[in-house]
């Protein structure tokens, strides 16, 4: 069966330092992967979408890059973090064609 | 999915049935999916429909209806575990000619005794 991993589960960082979230997924080949974030009372927001090694598109322009450098290994970086980055950051993977999501168990970022 | 709405938050009771609904407007639709997310937690995958028509999993239902972009999340027999943000998405072409999910804002559902 198929398994995702996001690390960490939760994140405090000052305002200005960098940030690196990874998630790798188990089981499968070739996968789509996406990093999404979800603000309080808000919905999920695409940021980040992968088909394939070294393929990324963007699909928000913001301070954040992600970057994919084995087939089943996503990262989600930032240079220098803003206090408007807190959210709660959620790597998900799916097979081609019309099959669902499957989300990791999302990372809570803090931004002080 | 450009523009998804369903109600911001809805109450039941304990073995009730209630049912949330989800609007929406798109161009190149190319599926619906409801999501179930408990507070604090990721999103898990509850249903799919892609043609018109009802498909059933256990307590929970989907339907669908493209011509009126419209579909509603069934849940039968409430229990208190029910109580949870079910997040409608809907899987259209970007402008970048792929197919993306763009998500609702979800329902916040409480399931009183």
């Amino acid at each position: 069966s198929q398994t995702i991993h996001q690390w960490p589960a939760t994140l405090v960082q000052p305002v200005g330092s960098p940030l690196s979230l990874e998630c790798t997924v188990e089981g499968t080949s070739n996968p789509n992967l996406y990093w999404y974030r979800q603000a309080a009372g808000r919905g999920l927001q695409l940021l980040f979408y992968s088909v394939g090694i070294g393929q990324i598109s963007s699909e928000v322009p913001q301070n954040l890059s992600a970057s994919r450098p084995q087939d089943r290994q996503f990262i989600l970086s930032s240079k220098k973090l803003l206090l408007s980055d807190s959210s709660f950051y959620l790597c998900a993977w799916r097979r081609s064609g019309n099959s669902p999501l499957h989300f990791g168990n999302g990372t809570r970022l803090t931004v002080t | 999915g450009q523009n998804i709405d369903q109600p911001t938050e809805m109450t039941a009771t304990e073995g009730a049935i209630v049912q949330i609904n989800c609007t929406y407007q798109t161009s190149g639709f190319n599926g619906l999916f409801w999501y179930q997310q408990h507070a604090g937690e990721a999103p898990t995958f509850l249903s799919y429909n892609v043609l018109d028509g009802l498909e059933e999993k256990g307590r929970f239902s989907s339907f669908l209806s493209r011509s009126k972009g419209y579909s509603y999340l069934l849940l039968k027999e409430l229990q208190m575990k029910d109580s949870a943000s079910y997040l409608c998405a809907v899987r259209d072409r970007s402008g970048a000619g792929s197919y993306q999910l763009t998500f609702g804002k979800g329902t916040k559902l409480s399931v009183i005794p």
